[in-house]
């Protein structure tokens, strides 16, 4: 079936450090990957995208990186700051399909 | 910047009762969904729609919920007799063309009673 995980519920890292998050997926049908972060009570927002024709994208201090071979994405966050501190869900969209799935989502605490 | 918004941001109801909730998307994009995340959960798809007419649903969107354009700017989803298991966070989101980047309002908090 469709699914998406997280490896990683939590994450906690310094002020400065690079983070990094990543994902799993099972769909191979998949050919867009999306990172949203989510502050709480508050939407998800978009961070960076992928299409499956791509292995690496980078924007301003992140990057996504794509591996089909293993069904596997990652978010990079570099210099990592107390306010990139939220909840970082991906999602990926199956081929053919709009809707968007999920992942359970992972908890970055940024340390002072 | 343009962003989803809507309303209300908080909506408590008893068992049965029907709620509307109200989004305004982007104003120049064309395909409107709904999510819901119950407390903890991950987001889930509720819907698609485009054209005034829905695209694409989920096992979640049953004979209970449905979705309108009414007018030129407002999307609503509306539950016709809330179940407890309704609870949720309810998102809006809408996009500009099919398969672009979704863009998520920040949500409406139903609590059913």
């Amino acid at each position: 079936g469709e699914s998406v995980g997280l490896h990683l519920p939590t994450l906690s890292v310094q002020e400065g450090d690079n983070s990094i998050i990543n994902c799993a997926y099972s769909n191979s049908a998949s050919d867009y990957f999306i990172w949203y972060k989510q502050e709480s009570g508050k939407g998800p927002q978009f961070i960076i995208d992928i299409r499956s024709n791509m292995d690496k994208r980078q924007g301003q201090r992140v990057t996504v990186l794509l591996n089909k071979t293993v069904k596997h994405l990652s978010l990079q966050i570099a210099a990592t700051q107390p306010g990139d501190s939220a909840v970082y869900f991906c999602a990926e969209s199956p081929g053919g399909s709009e809707k968007l799935v999920f992942g359970k989502g992972t908890k970055l605490t940024v340390n002072p | 910047e343009p962003e989803v918004t809507q309303t209300p941001s908080h909506q408590v109801t008893q068992m049965g009762q029907e709620v509307i909730l109200r989004c305004v998307p982007i104003s120049n994009h064309l395909y409107f969904y709904w999510y819901r995340q119950i407390l903890g959960q991950k987001v889930e798809f509720l819907v698609s729609f485009y054209n005034n007419e829905i695209s694409e649903k989920s096992e979640i969107f049953d004979d209970q919920f449905s979705v309108e354009r009414p007018d030129g700017s407002n999307f609503t989803l509306k539950i016709r007799s809330t179940k407890l298991e309704d609870s949720a966070m309810y998102f809006c989101a809408s996009t500009l063309s099919q398969g672009g980047t979704q863009y998520f309002g920040p949500g409406t908090r139903l609590l059913v009673l």
